[in-house]
């Protein structure tokens, strides 16, 4: 069974550019989730979607972040413009269902450095 | 906000000894999992608990779930350089809305 898949692996860019990462989840998993993980921090969830319908975005910063499941299986998380502030690497992560006890796979991440 | 949090932050110990991972939280949780984090990957789940008191095992890696669910332990006997890694606990549940909450991590490095 394929993993979740992530790409770039690593992108590098200058303050106020813009940048998108993609996600391609588990097959047939419902739930998708975007995460940031600041160096020395333990990953912080971003938005959570269920299909393609927005369960959970309350720690999404909406003033320069948006993402989008169309048709309920891939995903992008985009950010525009980027801050200093925003470097981290970003893990998306599938489930079967919805969150709480299931297990969450996760991909290996996208690295992005901000300067 | 509720946190996780975990001690110690970073560890460095010899191939052969033991340690111990906490993980604590004023919350209550109604699961409680750890995950492991190689360099350039994503963490990967090593166990979930669900009940107070609840201990388990994994091999040389024992699991313990507190009482009133609000704390966890992890346990690793006779450490190896393979254990090398980033320790994450992360606490779910309804009064979580759902989603999981993720301690800071406690980085292991293990030297042969």
């Amino acid at each position: 069974e394929a993993g979740v898949a992530q790409s770039p692996r690593y992108k590098i860019i200058e303050k106020r550019q813009s940048v998108a990462f993609w996600c391609n989840p588990i097959s047939g998993h419902a739930t998708l989730y975007w995460y940031q993980q600041i160096l020395g921090q333990g990953p912080k969830l971003l938005i959570q979607f269920q299909n393609n319908g927005v369960v959970d975005d309350s720690q999404l910063p909406k003033d320069r972040f948006s993402a989008e499941r169309l048709k309920g299986v891939d995903s992008t998380l985009k950010i525009q413009p980027a801050k200093l502030e925003d470097s981290a690497v970003y893990l998306c992560a599938s489930s079967p269902t919805t969150g709480g006890f299931e297990t969450q796979y996760f991909g290996p991440g996208t690295r992005l450095l901000v300067l | 906000t509720q946190l996780l949090e975990q001690s110690p932050q970073f560890l460095s110990i010899q191939e052969g000894e033991n340690l111990t991972v906490y993980c604590n939280s004023s919350s209550v949780f109604s699961s409680l999992q750890w995950y492991r984090q190689e360099p350039g990957e994503g963490p990967v789940l090593l166990v979930t608990v669900v009940t107070g008191g609840e201990v388990k095992k994994l091999k040389r890696l024992t699991f313990q779930f507190g009482d009133a669910r609000k704390d966890s332990s992890l346990h690793i006997t006779a450490a190896q350089p393979g254990d090398t890694g980033l320790y994450l606990c992360a606490g779910g549940g309804h009064n979580q809305g759902g989603k999981l909450i993720f301690g800071q991590g406690t980085e292991l490095s293990v030297k042969p």
